[in-house]
């Protein structure tokens, strides 16, 4: 199976700034099926983006994601106090479906 | 609006099956297009797939190797929903249980609807 690694694990920004978040996969990911998830306490996790660079419905584009084959990358331009969470990445290009391990992003 | 209603246990005991049901509004499980997945997610294994079930003129089903042998997820289209059944389980088996629409499994985009979780404690 494919194993998705993220970096950082956790990352201290404060609001207004850019968040970079990384996501390696182990082996490539066929047709950029990459995705890309908000969670917060209590609460399941919420698609923020698909096929590796598309926003879901209703998320703002201060959220971005970008990558090919083995290295993904989801780009927060101005931080809000409601993104202060952690973000998983996610692959479903092949019939065993993976997650990373989590980047918690918090206030600094 | 697609909404996904989970229920069932949230404490088994070990050696025991593990049953939980995801009612479907607003999207059919006989979709030709969706998939219907079964998550879990503890501390120490993080957000782990455990499997899906879906409709292309006859029904699939996927599951992950490290559950496999312990398996089934089943539609149920008389009532819309579909279940998960995990077999001989064991404290390792605690974890919130999630689940969720793939809208496309033919295209790339992600799962983009979740159920509530239930927190599921195997203990005696």
């Amino acid at each position: 199976e494919i194993v998705l690694t993220q970096s950082p694990g956790t990352l201290s920004l404060s609001p207004g700034e850019r968040a970079t978040l990384s996501c390696r996969a182990s082996q490539s990911v066929s047709s950029s099926y990459l995705a890309w998830y908000q969670q917060k306490p209590g609460q399941a996790p919420r698609l923020l983006i698909y096929g590796a660079s598309s926003r879901a419905t209703g998320i703002p584009d201060r959220f971005s994601g970008s990558g090919s084959g083995t290295d993904f990358t989801l780009t927060i331009s101005r931080l809000e106090p409601e993104d202060f969470a952690v973000y998983y990445c996610q692959q479903y290009g092949s019939p065993s479906i993976t997650f990373g391990q989590g980047t918690r992003l918090e206030i600094k | 609006q697609v909404q996904l209603q989970q229920s069932g246990p949230g404490l088994v005991k070990p050696s025991q099956t593990l049953s939980l049901t995801c009612a479907i509004s607003g999207d059919s499980v006989s979709s030709n297009s969706a998939a219907w997945n079964w998550i879990r997610q503890s501390p120490s294994r993080g957000l782990e797939w455990l499997g899906r079930t879906y409709y292309r003129s006859k029904w699939y089903n996927d599951y992950a190797v490290s559950v496999k042998s312990r398996i089934t997820i089943n539609p149920d289209t008389s009532k819309n929903q579909f279940s998960l059944q995990l077999n001989s389980v064991t404290p390792e088996d605690t974890a919130v249980y999630y689940c969720a629409r793939d809208p496309g499994i033919a295209a790339p985009l992600g799962m983009d609807v979740w159920g509530q979780g239930t927190t599921v404690t195997v203990s005696s």
